[in-house]
């Protein structure tokens, strides 16, 4: 099976703080996500990646950055973490090579940050 | 803008009793529509896809459809096991798969 890890599950961070949510998957897939999830606003796209070095952003960027130096690796950054980045953070993969192509992802268990 | 809402936000069922979820969508090039399963504490996971209108697929209890405008998701004779949030998600032209807020299922013994 695919597996999306995510490197810490929970998290309190000050205001300011920079502050970084890993994600490794481990099947060789191509593409990554980083979702952010709240109530009743569902998932929202925040960057994605579609190949090592390249990112491209997604609904709501701002106050995010991304690195994917490995392709199983993508990372996701706020470089100055606010109030209103508390939430649920969870990164995805997909493989457009596998059943049902790029369409389908595979989630992490995903990072709830509290910033304070 | 292409936008995705379910119904109803929450659910309640007893155990046995057989129900649907809505799931409405804006036409904007849909390129997939798509339901995953979430439950409490971990990421979505993946339950179906439907391409086109008319089309169904079916999983255990759960049979998922497609029209032009709208998927349901329905739940034939539900177990406690099922209790969960669905969430319907929509592919456009563009290539983004855009998350409604889903919908929170609870299933009564």
């Amino acid at each position: 099976d695919v597996k999306v890890t995510q490197s810490s599950r929970y998290l309190v961070k000050r205001t300011g703080e920079k502050v970084f949510l890993e994600c490794v998957q481990d099947m060789d897939h191509e593409n990554m996500f980083w979702y952010r999830q709240d109530p009743g606003l569902g998932l929202r796209l925040i960057y994605f990646s579609y190949d090592v070095k390249m990112k491209e952003k997604g609904d709501i960027p701002e106050g995010y950055s991304v690195s994917r130096e490995k392709k199983e690796r993508f990372s996701l950054i706020l470089e100055s973490a606010s109030t209103n980045q508390t939430s649920m953070y969870l990164c995805a993969s997909s493989d457009p090579r596998g059943p049902g192509g790029a369409n389908v992802l595979t989630f992490g268990a995903g990072s709830r940050l509290t910033v304070l | 803008e292409d936008q995705v809402t379910q119904s109803p936000e929450a659910l309640r069922l007893q155990e046995g009793e057989s129900s649907s979820l809505n799931c409405s969508y804006t036409v904007s090039g849909l390129r997939g529509l798509f339901w995953y399963r979430q439950d409490p504490g971990k990421g979505p996971e993946f339950l179906f896809t439907l391409y086109s209108a008319g089309e169904e697929k079916e999983k255990e209890r759960l049979k998922a459809t497609l029209t032009k405008k709208e998927s349901f998701l329905h739940i034939t004779a539900p177990k406690p096991e099922d209790s969960a949030t669905y969430l319907c998600a929509q592919k456009t032209s563009y290539d983004k798969v855009i998350f409604g807020p889903g919908t929170s299922l609870s299933v009564i013994p």
